[in-house]
């Protein structure tokens, strides 16, 4: 059983268009991120859920959409996609940061979206 | 606007101890110590992480320094399959936990 799994794992879509990428934790765990990877590899948040409640909300163009319909998913839907946006996006999740301290992530295999 | 700073690159031979240093000269008294890595095409993977003591697991230790603004990650003795993009972050409860990963170290393991 895949403790973190995102859909779809790969991506390809025109610019313009609007997508979304699933996300799903069975650990049990009650916080959820989304991460951007670029090509130059690094990897910033995004944004992170608590129990469907939004606690970090980065510096990100609002065509970024996040949707928590339960503890256990973390949604992310982009419109207007841009060129730009090509990168590979990962899901993770962990115990809530701010009470246990510790509260290391688990990722999922990330989602690598091109756009066109 | 990463907080740690690490090698680009080191090398190592298989079987033979790997320390990868990380500097956080800028670490906030809440902030934890976390240590992950990421092989070709997949997530990051969690490592280690710490306060203020060194610790140990099945991985990997790591060795804090007193003042906190250094750390570093030991490989007891490295394998081919620990060949990845090591990642030292901060993790501060204070602040929701928001961590931005730097560049990391890419471990080259020589058979």
């Amino acid at each position: 059983d895949t403790a973190v799994s995102q859909t779809p794992k790969y991506l390809v879509t025109q610019m313009g268009n609007d997508k979304s990428i699933k996300c799903e934790q069975n650990l049990g765990h009650d916080t959820m991120y989304w991460y951007k990877q670029d090509s130059k590899k690094f990897l910033k948040i995004m944004f992170s859920y608590n129990n469907k409640e939004l606690i970090i909300n980065e510096t990100v163009p609002n065509r970024f959409s996040p949707k928590s319909p339960d503890k256990a998913h973390l949604n992310l839907h982009i419109n207007s996609l841009e060129l730009g946006d090509s990168a590979v996006y990962f899901c993770a999740s962990s115990q809530d940061p701010r009470t246990t301290g510790t509260g290391e992530l688990f990722f999922g295999e990330g989602s690598r979206l091109t756009v066109l | 606007d990463a907080k740690t700073t690490q090698p680009n690159s080191m090398e190592s031979n298989e079987e033979e101890p790997v320390h990868l240093p990380c500097n956080h000269s800028t670490i906030s008294g809440t902030d934890y110590i976390h240590w992950y890595r990421q092989l070709p095409s997949q997530g990051p993977e969690y490592v280690i992480h710490g306060l203020t003591s060194n610790v140990n697991n099945r991985m990997a230790s790591l060795a804090i320094a007193e003042d906190r603004k250094s750390s570093t990650l030991i490989l007891h003795r490295a394998t081919l399959r620990d060949a990845a993009v090591y990642y030292c972050i901060l993790r501060d409860p204070l602040d929701a936990g928001k961590s931005t990963f730097g560049d990391g170290t890419t471990l080259t393991v020589k058979p």
